[in-house]
């Protein structure tokens, strides 16, 4: 089993709508969780971090469920500007390494 | 405030061959942690380092070294290199002894393996 699984899309959606993306993670030790979007052939750059109680940025949600080992990020009101690939992060527990999963591919269009 | 930089941007090189990849970390940034990306795939943890020293390894074979000096720059070589090497390497700096710490990437060095 892979240590973080996302759903790798791609996700089309229209410009506006409101797009949910979810992971799971197989390591219940882990502490820390990340969202990074990453743009074609660009490097990975942070999104938000992902708090226990759930937290905003704008238009981004992050949610954590740890009983699950669940992570979702919720956008609203997409942009074209949002067209990326998302990438979930959770860090290997005991160590500093970051786990990543291989990404979510979103695709807004007008 | 100077972010994270790596050199080469690009590189070819054949197999059998020997590679030296550069990072400067973030301004203020004192760990240094490298990925390979390969097409498609989410980055692979190499290895990381903190005060001069390799604190923690992934999945790698012993190919792969790397060097941290005290300006808290870093290199990764890579030997004997394989078709299956290919891949966009990347830096990525953070702050500190905690491991909760977000990382931030450079923009990578292209790696093509003839």
């Amino acid at each position: 089993r892979k240590e973080v699984e996302q759903d790798p899309g791609p996700f089309n959606v229209p410009e506006g709508a409101t797009v949910a993306f979810n992971c799971t993670y197989s390591n219940s030790a882990s502490q820390s969780f990340f969202w990074y979007r990453q743009d074609c052939r660009k490097e990975p750059k942070l999104l938000m971090s992902v708090y226990s109680s759930g937290n905003e940025d704008g238009r981004f949600t992050a949610q954590l469920n740890r009983a699950s080992q669940y992570i979702s990020l919720l956008i609203r009101d997409s942009k074209l500007s949002d067209s990326a690939t998302y990438l979930c992060v959770v860090n290997v527990p005991y160590g500093y390494a970051l786990n990543f999963g291989k990404g979510t591919s979103l695709l807004v269009t007008p | 405030d100077a972010g994270v930089t790596q050199s080469p941007t690009h590189l070819i090189k054949t197999r059998g061959q020997q590679v030296t990849l550069r990072c400067s970390p973030k301004s203020g940034h004192d760990t240094v942690s490298w990925y390979q990306q390969a097409l498609g795939q989410g980055p692979q943890f190499i290895f990381q380092y903190y005060e001069e020293e390799e604190r923690q390894r992934g999945n790698f074979p012993d190919r792969f070294s790397g060097h941290q000096f005290p300006n808290y720059s870093s290199e990764l070589n890579v030997n004997a290199l394989l078709l299956g090497d290919s891949a966009l390497y990347l830096c990525a700096s953070s702050l500190g002894q905690k491991p909760d710490q977000p990382q931030h990437f450079g923009d990578g060095t292209r790696l093509s393996i003839l």
